[in-house]
């Protein structure tokens, strides 16, 4: 059965504390590994898609790596407004499987 | 770019009665759009896929007359709760996706449905 979790459920950050959350996955033909954060209340903002194990992408204080069997989001010297619950989702057929989220709180 | 807009942002109804929600791409042509379903805390759960004229596929558990999905077009997909029950209570979001090999699905603000 295709699936994703996530670890933390939640982290708790102080701001400026650098740490990296996790998305493991067991999908067959892989076509994609996509980040996206939430806001409470809002719909999910794309944030980066990695398609090939090795491959990175970095925005701002955000960095995606992908190895073959996870995902990492590492966050360097985070700031409050970091403050979200970030999804990491893969695509079998047309559909996404979302992990469950961790939710990332960043203390000033 | 990759604009996705949802109106309304939020509706409250009364129990019995039908709620539309609009679901437009802005400014990008959706080959396929989403409709999921949030409760508080929890992630995403895919209800449907629709296809530009196309019936939707809806995923096993979700009541295909109770929740009607219409792609009329590249741009616009809507979602009408009918005969509503608090139940219905939810957090609807949609997503749209453009195609030809790229995967990344974009979503709206969502939509807060409140059943009374």
């Amino acid at each position: 059965e295709d699936q994703v979790t996530q670890s933390p459920e939640a982290l708790r950050l102080q701001e400026g504390e650098s740490s990296s959350l996790n998305c493991s996955y067991t999908v067959s033909g892989l076509r994609g590994l996509f980040w996206y954060r939430q806001d409470p209340g809002k719909g999910p903002e794309f944030l980066f898609t990695l398609y090939s194990a090795g491959e990175e992408k970095e925005k701002e204080r955000l960095k995606a790596t992908l190895t073959k069997k996870e995902s990492f989001l590492h966050i360097t010297a985070p700031k409050p407004e970091d403050s979200a619950t970030y999804l990491c989702a893969t695509n079998y057929g047309q559909n996404f499987v979302f992990g469950p989220g961790t939710r990332l709180s960043v203390l000033p | 770019g990759a604009v996705v807009s949802q109106h309304p942002s939020w509706v409250i109804c009364k129990s019995g009665t039908s709620v539309k929600i609009e679901c437009r791409s802005l400014d990008f042509q959706a080959t396929t759009m989403f409709w999921y379903r949030q409760f508080p805390k929890q992630s995403l759960m895919l209800m449907a896929t629709s296809n530009e004229g196309s019936k939707a596929t809806y995923e096993q558990g979700v009541e295909k007359d109770k929740f009607l999905i219409n792609h009329a077009s590249l741009t616009l997909s809507t979602l009408t709760v009918t005969s509503a029950h608090p139940e219905d209570s939810s957090f609807y979001i949609c997503s749209a996706r453009v195609g030809g090999g790229n995967y990344e699905q974009y979503f709206g603000p969502g939509t807060r449905l409140t059943v009374t």
